[in-house]
């Protein structure tokens, strides 16, 4: 009964492709992330959402839209992949955006670009 | 831009406790101090927070400064699992939930 449950765990696709990880949460949150974690272990944030809209939107490329058709869900597509996307991405949820929120996260997804 | 200082690694034994400190010294007034911590091959995992007061709950304590400067997360008896990287991070309220993880302190726990 995971709270928070992204889709694909693991992933291998070629350069140039277009792909999607999918995020749910079940805990009835207001707020969704997603977080990139590179090579060198740093986690990032890239993207929030708070009822469906969005309100943090890092600087990553625009290869990169979420998609956020409910509170519960939060997917990621990539467009053209390049190399450099190779990284563990982490979706996760909370209450709302209030400061003193835990955030629960996702098992993250294993995106390796060849 | 983190805004928070940490040890790069540190070292435990087994069942005794740790102190993982951590500096902020740009902390503004409704900043609260978050603890997670990342398993091998998970995703980070809640460990405590707090605003001003000291804070306990089942996994650890988090005593912060009186200027709130610095804070520290004490696990009070390490066990094998508590092997992972700690992230101090301060939850900036007013920028809608833009929490920003550091390096982190990669801890080990030696049997």
């Amino acid at each position: 009964d995971t709270a928070v449950s992204q889709t694909p765990k693991y992933l291998v696709t070629q350069m140039g492709n277009d792909k999607s990880i999918k995020c749910e949460q079940n805990l009835g949150h207001d707020t969704m992330y997603w977080y990139k974690q590179d090579s060198k272990k740093f986690l990032k944030i890239m993207f929030s959402y708070n009822n469906k809209e969005l309100i943090i939107n890092e600087t990553v490329p625009n290869r990169f839209s979420p998609k956020s058709p409910d509170k519960a869900h939060l997917n990621l597509h990539i467009n053209s992949l390049e190399l450099g996307d190779s990284a563990v991405y982490f979706c996760a949820s909370s209450q709302n955006t209030g400061a003193g929120n835990t955030i629960y996260f996702g098992e993250g997804s294993w995106l390796t670009v060849v | 831009d983190a805004k928070t200082t940490q040890p790069n690694s540190m070292e435990s034994n087994e069942e005794e406790p740790v102190h993982l400190p951590c500096n902020h010294s740009t902390i503004s007034g409704t900043d609260y101090i978050h603890w997670y911590r990342q398993l091998p091959s998970q995703g980070p995992e809640y460990v405590i927070h707090g605003l001003t007061s000291n804070v306990n709950n089942r996994m650890a304590s988090l005593a912060i400064a009186e200027d709130r400067k610095s804070s520290t997360l004490i696990l009070h008896r390490a066990t094998l699992r508590d092997a992972a990287v700690y992230y101090c991070i301060l939850f900036v309220a007013y920028n809608n939930n833009d929490m920003r993880f550091g390096a982190g302190t990669r801890l080990t726990v030696k049997p």
